[in-house]
């Protein structure tokens, strides 16, 4: 997945902690995506920015808030950490005007 | 907003034997429909895709189709080898173009 950089890949959180979950992407594109992946869920989209400066909610916001301070990176935030909140993180790009998204690798996060 | 179901949820192949995946969409106005390919502990990667102004597209041993009147897409998958094994997502791009909704994933086991 390279191109875009997720950081951390493995995080364990306790009930009402906070914490970051870090994307940056090397790829110069406009349109950045958080999604998390829970089984027999599929993707579902928390949230996504278009541009730099530009956020906006997608399917599943709630507990949720992001940071698109510059082009390159893109970041979430667990303000208060709750157990439902046990997830693998994904953040994507869309790669210009075929639409394809490329994916990071992944943050698991698990909140106990 | 769009919504988008797929079929079925786990896919049990002999290697060789051909796999089918379906998925149904909500948005008659969606006119992109990526498939991706997830293997375990990596992001989602594409393997095709197909737009609203084509029925059909292959690429070697997969291949897309697209009943836009029906609004379901297909992905086949022929002559299998144990490394298809993976979870596989179809997705759709409403008419805007700014998000894709998944379908919630088919796990397929091709078995030697």
């Amino acid at each position: 997945n390279a191109g875009v950089t997720q950081t951390p890949k493995f995080q364990v959180l306790k009930t009402g902690q906070s914490m970051t979950l870090q994307c940056a992407q090397d790829m110069n594109h406009n349109s950045m995506y958080w999604y998390r992946q829970d089984p027999g869920m599929g993707l579902r989209l928390i949230y996504y920015s278009a541009s730099e400066g530009t956020t906006d909610k997608g399917e599943v916001p709630n507990g949720y808030n992001v940071s698109r301070l510059n082009k390159r990176e893109f970041s979430l935030r667990l303000e208060s950490a709750a157990p439902s909140q046990t997830s693998v993180y994904f953040c994507a790009i869309k790669t210009g005007p075929n639409y394809g998204y490329t994916f990071g690798s992944g943050t698991r996060l698990t909140v106990v | 907003g769009e919504n988008v179901e797929q079929h079925p949820s786990t896919l049990s192949v002999q290697e060789g034997d051909s796999a089918v995946i379906k998925c149904t969409y909500s948005d008659s106005a969606s006119n992109y429909f990526p498939w991706y390919k997830q293997e375990l502990g990596k992001g989602p990667q594409l393997i095709i895709d197909i737009r609203s102004n084509v029925g059909e597209k292959k690429d070697q041993r997969i291949a897309v189709t697209l009943n836009k009147t029906a609004k379901h897409f297909s992905l086949h998958i022929t002559e299998t080898q144990p490394e298809d094994s993976a979870v596989y997502f179809c997705a759709a791009m409403g008419a805007a173009g700014n998000k894709l909704t998944f379908g919630g994933g088919t796990r397929v086991l091709v078995k030697p």
